[in-house]
């Protein structure tokens, strides 16, 4: 069976420093990838999709990034935190159109 | 792009009442209607889908219904429970002409509260 994993399940880092979560997806091969930003608890905003390896799709424009540099790999990355990346931040994938998305555990981002 | 509308942002009913939650979309190329339960602190999960050559879809205590012409749909919830209270999030996708690849658009949530 297919699972994600996503880390670290908590972070706090103040403004300014860089970020790397990661994510990594087991069972399946060449899946959808995504993440989400949830703000206060309400909201799933879609940051950014890859998919296939090297291949990002940006729907906000802001200050973080994301890369795949392997199939089943996604990470999200930031030279510099503002406080309002501040968030509940969701990996997820999928088989393709028309299939569900399947969430990993969450990172909780507070920036101080 | 896609713009799913969803209400009401709360309900409240007793427990053993029905539940309905509408969501309405913009994009008439979508075809993919999934429903999705997130409790506190969680990741949200699949509770149920939809896809767009089917009107209604049961499980259990859980149906969807699809209304293309009028593009809406709505989840209903029957016999509700104090464990079915969560924040419910409808979603919308189309993979028209191959270039969405399937992402989903979601409504702004509805946190539904079931008192015993």
């Amino acid at each position: 069976s297919q699972t994600i994993h996503q880390w670290p399940a908590t972070l706090v880092q103040p403004v300014g420093s860089p970020l790397s979560l990661e994510c990594t997806v087991e069972g399946t091969s060449n899946p959808n990838l995504y993440w989400y930003r949830q703000a206060a608890g309400r909201g799933l905003q879609l940051l950014f999709y890859s998919v296939g390896i090297g291949q990002i799709s940006s729907e906000v424009p802001q200050n973080l990034s994301a890369s795949r540099p392997q199939d089943r790999q996604f990470i999200l990355s930031s030279k510099k935190l503002l406080l309002s990346d501040s968030g509940f931040y969701l990996c997820a994938w999928s088989a393709g159109p028309m299939s569900p998305l399947h969430f990993g555990n969450g990172t909780r981002l507070t920036v101080t | 792009g896609e713009n799913v509308e969803q209400h009401p942002s709360t309900l409240s009913v007793q427990e053993g009442d029905s539940a309905v939650i509408k969501c309405t979309y913009s994009d008439s190329a979508s075809n993919y209607f999934p429903w999705y339960k997130q409790e506190l602190g969680k990741r949200p999960q699949l509770i149920i889908d939809i896809r767009s050559n089917v009107g209604e879809k049961k499980d259990q205590r859980i149906a969807v219904t699809l209304n293309k012409t009028a593009k809406h749909f709505s989840l209903h919830i029957t016999e509700t429970q104090p464990e079915d209270s969560a924040v419910y999030f409808c979603a919308a996708s189309s993979n028209a002409g191959g270039t969405s690849y399937g992402k989903l658009t979601f409504g702004q949530g509805t946190i539904l509260t079931v008192h015993p």
